[in-house]
C-alpha cells in the first residue's frame, strides 16, 4: 500500500505559482498519481493524473521524477478561488492489471490558503 | 457533480439503528466507490464495485455493507450504527478505462448519537 505524505498547509499570494509536493516512497509499478481539489462540504474534484515525467492540462501541471517517489502539483497564478484542500492519490488504475490487490490511498491533503 | 446523486444529504440517527445511504449516477460508469471522510482527514475507501456482480472491500469495510443493485445504483448500509461512524460519506464513479479520475457525489453527512 503506497503511503503518501503531503505538507499539511501552505499559504500563497494571489497571482503566484504554487507547487505542492507529495511523497510516495513505495509506489508500485502499476500505480498512477492523481490529484484532487476539495472545497468545504463538497466532494473532491479531479485535477490531473500522470504516470511519469510531466503532464499539463488547462488548470495545472504535474511533475514526476524518474524514480517516481514523489510528485509535484503546480498551480500557475493562483486566485482566491483556489483556496481549497488538495489531495494526492496513488493507486493502480485497474484491478485487472494482474499486479495484485487493487488499492487506493488518499493522502491527508494540503490546505492551500490564497491571500489577497 | 450533478450526475452523481446521494440520498439523504443529511441524516441523524441513534446508536444501533440500521441506516442505508444511496448513490445513483447517470454517467453510465462501471466503477462505483464509497468513501468516508472524518474532519480534517483524507478519504478512506470503504467498498468499491466494478460491475453489478462485483463487490470488493476497501481499507475500512468493518461495520459496513454494500449492494450494487444496478449499474447506476450503489448503496451503503450500516447494519448497527455506532457514534464513531459519524462522518461525511461520499460516493464516486469512474469509467472502466479512466485511470483514477473519479467523479464524486455531494456527500451525505451522517451523525450517530
Amino acid at each position: 500500500l503506497a503511503k503518501t505524505t503531503q505538507p499539511i498547509s501552505m499559504d500563497s499570494y494571489e497571482g503566484q505559482e504554487v507547487n505542492i509536493t507529495c511523497s510516495h516512497n513505495n509506489i508500485a509499478t502499476n500505480d498512477y498519481i492523481t490529484w484532487y481539489q476539495q472545497f468545504p462540504s463538497q466532494g473532491p474534484r479531479f485535477i490531473i493524473q500522470g504516470y511519469k515525467t510531466k503532464v499539463t492540462n488547462e488548470v495545472a501541471s504535474l511533475f514526476i521524477p524518474a524514480d517516481r517517489k514523489s510528485s509535484t502539483l503546480s498551480l500557475p497564478r493562483v486566485s482566491l478561488s483556489d483556496t481549497a484542500v488538495y489531495y494526492c492519490l496513488v493507486g493502480d488504475v485497474s484491478p485487472y492489471s494482474g499486479a495484485g490487490s487493487y488499492q487506493l490511498t488518499f493522502g491527508k491533503g494540503t490546505k492551500l490558503s490564497v491571500i489577497p | 457533480d450533478a450526475d452523481v446523486t446521494q440520498t439523504p444529504r443529511n441524516r441523524i440517527t441513534k446508536t444501533g439503528k440500521r441506516i442505508m445511504l444511496e448513490c445513483s449516477q447517470t454517467k453510465g460508469h462501471d466503477r462505483m466507490y464509497w468513501y468516508r471522510q472524518d474532519p480534517g482527514l483524507g478519504l478512506q475507501l470503504i467498498y468499491y464495485s466494478f460491475d453489478v456482480k462485483d463487490i470488493n472491500k476497501g481499507e475500512i469495510s468493518d461495520g459496513y455493507s454494500v449492494s450494487r443493485q444496478a449499474q447506476a445504483k450503489f448503496s451503503l448500509s450500516l447494519e448497527s450504527a455506532i457514534p464513531n461512524q459519524t462522518a461525511l460519506y461520499f460516493c464516486a464513479t469512474a469509467p472502466r478505462r479512466g485511470g483514477n479520475e473519479q467523479f464524486f457525489g455531494p456527500g451525505t453527512r451522517l451523525t450517530v448519537l
